[in-house]
């Protein structure tokens, strides 16, 4: 089955600096890749995903990467500022599969 | 829609004593996932459904866990006996297909002592 490993797991960074946190995976028909954020105390909530027809999708501050030769996405956060602190859990997904893996999360704090 | 809705939101129950956890997903949704979540073992996968079908109960920890689907609108996660390990939150997801988006409920945080 699919493999999903997500680095790093704690990741701090000051106010206005950019964030980027990273998955592998093994299933090269895996084709469906979300992203979500867990402020504490909340549910997880997607904030970008991508699918693998595309290398790349953007947000405002929040952007994804793609690279289905290597098996790796990328989430990148640019300008980052306080409320951007929480973990963020990557996954991957197949159509025809019957799974859904998620990462083991990134903590990330932004410091002001 | 109001989203996922899951009962109750918090339970507080002693070792040994039966616990049942209520889900409610999204109308219209195909997927239902039940997850497990802990500081020591983050974000675990216990079971899905796909049309009220349990397709993949592999993480499920042992025989004393359990979950049903009987209907579209309804799923519910038992556990029997309970035990202190077993306290997490526990949330319910929903979504219309494997590669969408998925939906999660508020929690249940349970606490057994």
């Amino acid at each position: 089955g699919e493999n999903v490993e997500q680095h790093p797991s704690t990741l701090s960074v000051q106010e206005g600096d950019s964030a980027v946190i990273k998955c592998t995976y093994s299933d090269s028909a895996s084709n469906y890749f979300p992203w979500y954020k867990q402020e504490l105390g909340k549910r997880p909530q997607l904030i970008i995903d991508i699918r693998s027809n595309v290398g790349e999708k953007k947000d405002q501050r929040i952007a994804v990467t793609l690279n289905k030769t290597a098996k790796h996405f990328s989430l990148h956060i640019t300008e980052t500022q306080p409320e951007d602190s929480a973990v963020y859990f990557c996954a991957a997904s197949t159509v025809t599969g019957n799974q859904f893996y998620f990462g083991t999360g990134t903590s990330l704090t932004v410091i002001p | 829609d109001a989203g996922v809705i899951q009962s109750p939101r918090h339970e507080v129950t002693e070792m040994g004593q039966e616990v049942t956890l209520r889900c409610k997903p999204i109308s219209g949704h195909d997927y239902l996932f039940w997850y497990r979540q802990t500081m020591m073992r983050g974000l675990e996968l216990l079971i899905y459904f796909n049309n009220n079908v349990p397709i993949d109960d592999s993480g499920m920890p042992e025989d004393r866990f359990s979950a049903k689907m009987p209907n579209a609108s309804f799923s519910t996660l038992k556990i029997q006996p309970s035990e202190p390990r077993d306290s997490a939150v526990y949330f319910c997801a929903s979504s219309l297909t494997n590669y969408n988006e998925q939906f999660f409920g508020p929690g249940t945080r349970l606490t057994v002592l």
